[in-house]
């Protein structure tokens, strides 16, 4: 399975724009890009997916590079409630009918 | 909520005893999956079913099975619970092939095994 690298940790101040980066220089031509988050105490949630281009939604938007080999989740104005881990994921579909492999993910704090 | 829930959301049960944790969706969505998450591994897949009666095996499947006999019921089964199963397990479902994108995850079931 192509695999993804992200920081440990990250830290960020409230009300600031956050990027929380991603590696994935093994993957494949029809590999999505999924990331995924997890509150504490919670399961993991869907924030955004994308193929080539970068993608906006409510929650975030999706930087791909050109080649494909890293990707940026930006959080534009990040909030107390946006401390998360974030998972970065590579998915041969739209991500339902392929199972996700998810990694430890990148803890992001929140400062106020 | 988003249509998904699991039962019991904790448990205590003792070395040696079968466990059974259920999840039920009301979205009628076709593929479930079971993870389990412990510190230091993220969450790592047990099973997963793309259908009815209809399972299949994922990283770390030992000591594990499942069954669904119904498209709303997935229930996981530790035969002979140990120690090393205590974990937080989170179902999770997918609309795949209903073009609903992404997972949606149950709030999880804290099993203790003592």
């Amino acid at each position: 399975d192509a695999k993804t690298t992200q920081p440990n940790s990250m830290e960020s101040n409230e009300e600031e724009p956050v990027h929380l980066p991603c590696n994935h220089s093994t993957i494949s031509g029809t590999d999505y890009i999924h990331w995924y988050r997890q509150l504490p105490s919670q399961g993991p949630e869907y924030v955004i997916h994308g193929l080539t281009s970068n993608v906006n939604n409510r929650m975030a938007s999706l930087a791909i590079a050109e080649d494909r080999k890293s990707s940026t989740l930006i959080l534009h104005r990040a909030t107390l409630r946006d401390a998360a881990v974030y998972y970065c994921i590579l998915g041969g579909t739209q991500g339902g009918s392929e199972k996700l492999v998810f990694g430890k993910g990148m803890k992001l704090t929140v400062n106020p | 909520d988003a249509g998904i829930t699991q039962s019991p959301r904790h448990k205590v049960t003792e070395t040696g005893t079968p466990v059974t944790l259920r999840c039920h969706q009301t979205e009628n969505h076709r593929y479930m999956y079971w993870y389990r998450q412990d510190p230091g591994h993220g969450l790592r897949l047990i099973h997963y079913s793309y259908g009815v009666k209809d399972t299949d095996k994922g990283e770390v499947s030992d000591g594990y099975s499942v069954s669904r006999s119904k498209t709303e019921d997935f229930l996981l089964t530790l035969e002979s619970a140990t120690s090393s199963q205590t974990s937080v397990y989170f179902c999770a479902i997918s609309g795949a092939s209903q073009g609903i994108y992404g997972y949606t995850f149950g709030s999880g079931t804290r099993l203790t095994v003592v």
